[in-house]
Protein backbone atom coordinates (compact mmCIF):
# COMPACT_ATOMS: atom_id res chain seq x y z
CA UNK A 1 0.00 0.00 0.00
CA UNK A 2 1.71 3.38 -1.08
CA UNK A 3 0.98 6.28 1.08
CA UNK A 4 2.26 9.81 1.68
CA UNK A 5 1.91 12.26 3.92
CA UNK A 6 3.17 15.95 4.23
CA UNK A 7 4.02 17.61 7.42
CA UNK A 8 5.68 20.88 8.60
CA UNK A 9 4.42 24.18 10.12
CA UNK A 10 0.92 25.45 9.49
CA UNK A 11 1.93 28.91 10.22
CA UNK A 12 4.91 30.80 8.84
CA UNK A 13 5.78 34.83 8.69
CA UNK A 14 6.26 36.92 5.68
CA UNK A 15 10.23 36.35 4.47
CA UNK A 16 10.31 33.50 6.39
CA UNK A 17 11.66 30.07 4.69
CA UNK A 18 8.91 26.99 4.91
CA UNK A 19 10.39 23.68 5.11
CA UNK A 20 7.78 20.77 4.25
CA UNK A 21 8.36 16.94 4.96
CA UNK A 22 6.62 14.28 2.72
CA UNK A 23 7.01 10.77 4.46
CA UNK A 24 6.14 7.79 2.22
CA UNK A 25 5.72 4.35 2.28
CA UNK A 26 5.01 1.95 -0.34
CA UNK A 27 7.70 2.42 -2.77
CA UNK A 28 11.21 3.49 -2.92
CA UNK A 29 12.75 6.47 -4.13
CA UNK A 30 16.01 4.36 -5.25
CA UNK A 31 13.78 2.46 -8.07
CA UNK A 32 14.65 3.53 -11.33
CA UNK A 33 11.82 6.11 -12.90
CA UNK A 34 10.39 7.23 -9.78
CA UNK A 35 9.92 10.73 -8.58
CA UNK A 36 7.96 12.63 -6.08
CA UNK A 37 6.78 16.20 -6.71
CA UNK A 38 5.03 19.18 -4.24
CA UNK A 39 2.02 20.35 -5.84
CA UNK A 40 0.11 23.46 -4.05
CA UNK A 41 -3.45 24.85 -4.17
CA UNK A 42 -4.57 28.37 -2.89
CA UNK A 43 -8.15 27.79 -1.20
CA UNK A 44 -10.60 27.95 -4.15
CA UNK A 45 -7.85 28.13 -6.77
CA UNK A 46 -6.32 25.54 -8.94
CA UNK A 47 -2.99 23.09 -8.73
CA UNK A 48 0.16 24.37 -8.78
CA UNK A 49 3.26 22.02 -9.76
CA UNK A 50 6.24 22.94 -7.90
CA UNK A 51 9.15 20.41 -7.62
CA UNK A 52 9.83 16.75 -8.23
CA UNK A 53 12.90 15.07 -7.35
CA UNK A 54 13.53 11.96 -9.53
CA UNK A 55 15.03 8.66 -8.03
CA UNK A 56 18.78 9.52 -9.76
CA UNK A 57 18.33 12.73 -7.88
CA UNK A 58 17.39 14.65 -11.04
CA UNK A 59 15.19 17.82 -9.28
CA UNK A 60 12.87 19.65 -11.74
CA UNK A 61 11.45 23.15 -10.79
CA UNK A 62 8.72 25.01 -11.57
CA UNK A 63 10.40 28.10 -13.55
CA UNK A 64 8.02 30.94 -12.14
CA UNK A 65 9.25 29.82 -8.58
CA UNK A 66 12.84 28.61 -9.19
CA UNK A 67 14.55 30.89 -7.14
CA UNK A 68 12.55 30.25 -3.94
CA UNK A 69 12.35 26.32 -4.42
CA UNK A 70 14.80 23.56 -3.13
CA UNK A 71 13.60 19.71 -3.13
CA UNK A 72 15.82 17.17 -1.32
CA UNK A 73 15.45 13.37 -0.29
CA UNK A 74 16.46 11.01 2.37
CA UNK A 75 16.03 7.50 0.95
CA UNK A 76 17.13 5.99 4.34
CA UNK A 77 13.99 7.95 5.75
CA UNK A 78 11.56 7.48 2.72
CA UNK A 79 11.37 11.30 2.93
CA UNK A 80 11.59 14.59 0.44
CA UNK A 81 12.07 17.88 1.90
CA UNK A 82 10.91 20.96 0.12
CA UNK A 83 11.97 24.55 0.91
CA UNK A 84 10.54 27.68 0.08
CA UNK A 85 12.32 30.86 0.98
CA UNK A 86 11.13 34.31 1.51
CA UNK A 87 6.82 33.45 2.01
CA UNK A 88 4.83 36.00 1.54
CA UNK A 89 0.74 35.65 2.14
CA UNK A 90 0.04 34.84 -1.30
CA UNK A 91 1.49 31.53 -0.53
CA UNK A 92 -0.86 30.57 1.43
CA UNK A 93 -2.23 27.39 0.52
CA UNK A 94 -2.55 23.35 0.87
CA UNK A 95 0.54 21.69 0.00
CA UNK A 96 0.76 18.13 -1.41
CA UNK A 97 3.60 15.89 -2.20
CA UNK A 98 2.64 13.10 -4.74
CA UNK A 99 4.28 9.80 -6.43
CA UNK A 100 5.37 10.31 -9.89
CA UNK A 101 5.69 6.15 -11.03
CA UNK A 102 8.30 4.36 -13.38
CA UNK A 103 7.79 6.01 -17.05
CA UNK A 104 5.14 7.99 -16.17
CA UNK A 105 4.18 12.04 -16.66
CA UNK A 106 1.17 11.70 -14.23
CA UNK A 107 0.82 11.51 -10.46
CA UNK A 108 -0.71 8.46 -9.24
CA UNK A 109 -0.53 8.73 -5.52
CA UNK A 110 -0.79 11.80 -3.51
CA UNK A 111 -1.08 13.11 0.07
CA UNK A 112 -3.42 14.36 2.28
CA UNK A 113 -2.50 17.82 1.55
CA UNK A 114 -1.04 20.16 4.61
CA UNK A 115 -2.79 23.64 4.76
CA UNK A 116 0.42 26.60 4.97
CA UNK A 117 -0.66 30.39 5.95
CA UNK A 118 1.68 33.05 5.81
CA UNK A 119 1.34 35.55 8.59
CA UNK A 120 2.78 38.25 10.61
CA UNK B 1 5.11 28.03 -21.53
CA UNK B 2 1.84 25.34 -22.06
CA UNK B 3 -0.91 26.91 -20.99
CA UNK B 4 -4.29 24.52 -20.42
CA UNK B 5 -7.42 25.78 -20.90
CA UNK B 6 -10.39 23.89 -19.48
CA UNK B 7 -14.15 24.36 -20.26
CA UNK B 8 -16.45 24.82 -19.09
CA UNK B 9 -15.52 26.38 -15.34
CA UNK B 10 -18.79 24.93 -14.10
CA UNK B 11 -21.98 22.84 -15.02
CA UNK B 12 -24.71 21.83 -13.66
CA UNK B 13 -26.16 18.61 -14.37
CA UNK B 14 -28.66 15.35 -12.94
CA UNK B 15 -27.97 11.90 -12.28
CA UNK B 16 -28.27 9.44 -14.65
CA UNK B 17 -26.56 12.28 -17.19
CA UNK B 18 -23.64 12.54 -19.82
CA UNK B 19 -21.29 15.08 -19.43
CA UNK B 20 -18.38 16.19 -21.10
CA UNK B 21 -15.41 18.08 -19.63
CA UNK B 22 -12.74 19.42 -22.33
CA UNK B 23 -9.09 20.72 -21.90
CA UNK B 24 -7.21 22.52 -24.58
CA UNK B 25 -3.74 23.10 -24.67
CA UNK B 26 -1.73 25.83 -26.40
CA UNK B 27 0.49 23.69 -27.86
CA UNK B 28 0.65 20.25 -29.13
CA UNK B 29 1.34 17.68 -26.21
CA UNK B 30 0.89 14.41 -28.30
CA UNK B 31 -1.38 12.58 -25.45
CA UNK B 32 0.50 13.80 -22.22
CA UNK B 33 -2.19 14.63 -20.63
CA UNK B 34 -4.13 13.27 -17.37
CA UNK B 35 -7.40 13.88 -15.36
CA UNK B 36 -7.91 14.27 -11.71
CA UNK B 37 -10.94 14.21 -9.74
CA UNK B 38 -10.84 16.44 -6.27
CA UNK B 39 -13.38 16.37 -3.65
CA UNK B 40 -13.55 19.74 -1.30
CA UNK B 41 -11.05 19.00 1.73
CA UNK B 42 -9.46 16.22 -0.42
CA UNK B 43 -5.86 15.48 -2.60
CA UNK B 44 -6.43 14.79 -6.36
CA UNK B 45 -7.35 11.66 -7.33
CA UNK B 46 -6.20 10.28 -10.59
CA UNK B 47 -8.76 9.13 -13.41
CA UNK B 48 -7.14 9.07 -16.70
CA UNK B 49 -3.25 8.99 -18.05
CA UNK B 50 -1.97 9.47 -21.01
CA UNK B 51 -5.05 11.08 -22.60
CA UNK B 52 -7.13 7.45 -22.44
CA UNK B 53 -5.71 4.92 -19.81
CA UNK B 54 -8.32 4.31 -17.50
CA UNK B 55 -6.74 4.42 -13.90
CA UNK B 56 -7.11 0.98 -12.07
CA UNK B 57 -9.74 0.87 -9.77
CA UNK B 58 -11.46 4.13 -11.70
CA UNK B 59 -15.32 2.97 -12.85
CA UNK B 60 -15.28 2.68 -16.22
CA UNK B 61 -18.75 5.50 -16.76
CA UNK B 62 -15.19 7.54 -16.45
CA UNK B 63 -13.30 7.84 -20.39
CA UNK B 64 -10.85 10.20 -21.67
CA UNK B 65 -9.68 11.17 -25.70
CA UNK B 66 -8.04 13.44 -27.62
CA UNK B 67 -4.47 14.02 -28.80
CA UNK B 68 -2.14 17.43 -29.71
CA UNK B 69 -4.01 20.02 -27.86
CA UNK B 70 -7.64 19.15 -27.45
CA UNK B 71 -8.87 16.51 -24.98
CA UNK B 72 -12.08 15.65 -23.34
CA UNK B 73 -13.13 13.95 -20.48
CA UNK B 74 -16.87 12.02 -20.34
CA UNK B 75 -18.41 10.50 -17.55
CA UNK B 76 -21.18 8.46 -19.33
CA UNK B 77 -23.80 8.18 -16.14
CA UNK B 78 -23.08 10.96 -13.45
CA UNK B 79 -23.86 9.18 -10.06
CA UNK B 80 -23.73 11.10 -6.90
CA UNK B 81 -19.85 10.72 -6.00
CA UNK B 82 -18.83 12.44 -9.28
CA UNK B 83 -20.14 15.60 -7.99
CA UNK B 84 -16.40 17.37 -7.79
CA UNK B 85 -13.68 19.69 -9.30
CA UNK B 86 -12.09 17.87 -11.98
CA UNK B 87 -8.41 19.08 -13.32
CA UNK B 88 -6.46 18.29 -16.87
CA UNK B 89 -2.69 18.07 -16.66
CA UNK B 90 0.12 18.06 -19.20
CA UNK B 91 3.79 16.53 -19.25
CA UNK B 92 4.78 17.78 -22.74
CA UNK B 93 6.65 20.71 -21.82
CA UNK B 94 10.16 20.00 -20.46
CA UNK B 95 10.40 20.70 -17.46
CA UNK B 96 7.13 21.39 -16.63
CA UNK B 97 3.90 20.17 -15.14
CA UNK B 98 1.04 22.19 -15.46
CA UNK B 99 -2.72 22.20 -14.43
CA UNK B 100 -5.79 23.72 -16.08
CA UNK B 101 -8.01 25.76 -13.41
CA UNK B 102 -10.78 23.12 -13.28
CA UNK B 103 -14.02 22.26 -13.58
CA UNK B 104 -17.08 22.29 -11.10
CA UNK B 105 -19.67 19.69 -11.60
CA UNK B 106 -22.51 20.47 -9.56
CA UNK B 107 -25.83 18.43 -9.50
CA UNK B 108 -29.00 20.82 -11.28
Amino acid sequence: QITLKESGPTLVKPTQTLTLTCTFSGFSLTTTGVGVAWIRQPPGKALEWLALIYWDDTKRYSPSLKTRLTITKDTSKSQVVLTMTNMDPVDRATYYCARQGYGDYHFDYWGQGTLVTVSS
Amino acid sequence: DIQMTQSPSALSASLGDSVTITCRASQSISTWLAWYQQKPGKAPKLLIYKASSLQSGVPSRFSGSGSGTEFTLTISSLQPDDFATYYCQQYNSYPTWTFGQGTKVEIK
